[in-house]
């Protein structure tokens, strides 16, 4: 089974310009999730989509942030413009929807992350 | 969601056992409690996840107070692939999705 897959796996831009991440989850995983780790920080939630719906966008930073998950398949996290503090790692993550689980585990499958540097 | 504490960081030896406290005394009755861990240069992972009673799986085990308001992560022998920041979360099984990361404990182990 693959896993997480994440693209690109370093982007460096300069401040104001676009950027857009994109995620492709386990098959047959409806859960996806983004999380980032901005430098010396905790990892943080982004949001979180079942199949093509988002479920909970509540750590989303600010309207420079648009995630879309089309299809219900891969998932892209755009930001624009890109600001210095958006510099960091992001993570995507997926899981298993929830009837399939086995249980309250729902244990989610993280990608390696996107190191984003922001210049 | 409910906080957990760790220590910052900890160090074993290679073929040791290795035991990563969490205290979590806020912890509700919906809350389980997993165990994440992140390897340098990758994403986090699952490691095990538990209730009330003790788990075992391949990886490692979970100990939890009778009380709930603690756990322990128990590495039975320690690799040097060990070395990792291991992550406490609580994780509402009615309400949870997201995993809510705290610091952390950084383990380092020697050979």
């Amino acid at each position: 089974e693959a896993g997480v897959t994440q693209f690109p796996s370093h982007s460096v831009i300069e401040k104001g310009q676009t950027v857009t991440l994109r995620c492709d989850p386990i098959s047959g995983h409806d859960n996806l999730y983004w999380y980032r780790r901005v430098m010396g920080k905790e990892i943080k939630f982004l949001l979180h989509f079942v199949k093509e719906s988002k479920q909970d966008e509540s750590g989303m930073p600010n309207n420079r942030f648009l995630a879309e998950r089309t299809g219900g398949t891969y998932s892209t996290l755009k930001v624009q413009p890109a600001e210095l503090e958006d510099s960091g790692v992001y993570f995507c993550a997926s899981s298993r929807p929830l009837r399939l689980a086995g249980g309250p585990a729902n244990e989610q499958f993280f990608g390696p992350g996107t190191r984003l540097t922001v210049l | 969601d409910a906080k957990t504490t760790q220590p910052n960081s900890m160090e074993s030896n290679e073929e040791e056992p290795v035991h990563l406290p969490c205290n979590h005394s806020t912890i509700s009755g919906t809350d389980y409690i997993h165990w994440y861990r992140q390897l340098p240069s990758q994403g986090p992972e699952y490691v095990i996840h538990g209730l009330t009673s003790n788990v075992n799986n391949r990886m490692a085990s979970l100990a939890i107070a009778e009380d709930r308001k603690s756990s322990t992560l128990i590495l039975h022998r320690a690799t040097l692939r060990d070395a990792a920041v291991y992550y406490c979360i609580l994780r509402d099984v009615v309400l949870g999705n997201k995993l809510v990361f705290g610091a952390g404990t950084i383990l380092r182990v020697k050979s």
